[in-house]
């Protein structure tokens, strides 16, 4: 399975971009990936996903690497609500169907 | 929209007892799964069924059991509890076909075996 790495933590104001780095160097090339966060361990909620292109929608941007080996996840105008655990996930293909398989994620802390 | 109902939501079990922890999903999902994530830890794949009558194990299956009763129920099986099971237990469910789908989760079990 192709595997993830995050940051364990990163900080970031209130009111600016936050980017959040994920390495997933042994992707392989029909593979997705996503983004998902956790708040106070309520269920994890999904943000975003992509192939090789970039991808934006209401909540973030997605930029994937020309070589798709890393990604970068931006929150553009970050709030303290944003304050959450995030998840790089590469959904793979197992014996009978998709997986996601899930990191330890990055701890984002958005301070006043 | 009910989405992913789990149940029970809290539940506090002795060691040796048994329990199902249930799971329905009213999405017409083919794919359902159960996660379960520690204190300060990822979450972590136990058991998934990628469509009606199949099961496969995720990463840590060990003591557990899995039953895909129908489309919409996933349920998942304790034996005999044990301590290290203490943990919250997430379902989560989604569609197969395309792997460009996103998964919706439930809010989770929590479970305390003493």
């Amino acid at each position: 399975d192709a595997k993830t790495t995050q940051p364990p933590s990163m900080d970031c104001a209130e009111g600016r971009a936050a980017n959040l780095p994920c390495n997933h160097s042994t992707i392989s090339g029909n593979e997705y990936v996503y983004w998902y966060r956790q708040i106070h361990s309520q269920g994890p909620q999904y943000i975003i996903h992509g192939l090789k292109n970039n991808e934006t929608n209401e909540m973030a941007s997605l930029i994937i690497t020309e070589d798709r080996k890393s990604s970068t996840l931006i929150l553009p105008h970050a709030t303290l609500r944003d304050t959450a655990v995030y998840y790089c996930i590469v959904r793979v293909a197992g014996e009978y169907g998709n997986k996601l398989v899930f990191g330890a994620g990055t701890i984002l802390r958005v301070k006043s | 929209n009910a989405g992913v109902t789990q149940t029970p939501k809290f539940q506090v079990l002795k060691t040796g007892q048994s329990m199902t922890l249930q799971c329905a999903q009213d999405m017409n999902h083919n794919s359902m799964y159960w996660y379960r994530q520690d204190p300060g830890m990822g979450l972590r794949l136990i058991y998934y069924s990628a469509s009606e009558g199949t099961t496969d194990k995720g990463e840590v299956p060990n003591g557990y059991n899995v039953s895909r009763l129908n489309k919409r129920e996933f349920s998942l099986r304790l034996e005999s509890a044990a301590p290290s099971q203490t943990s919250v237990y997430f379902c989560a469910s989604s569609e197969i076909i395309a792997s460009d789908t996103e998964a919706f989760f439930g809010q989770g079990t929590r479970l305390t075996v003493v």
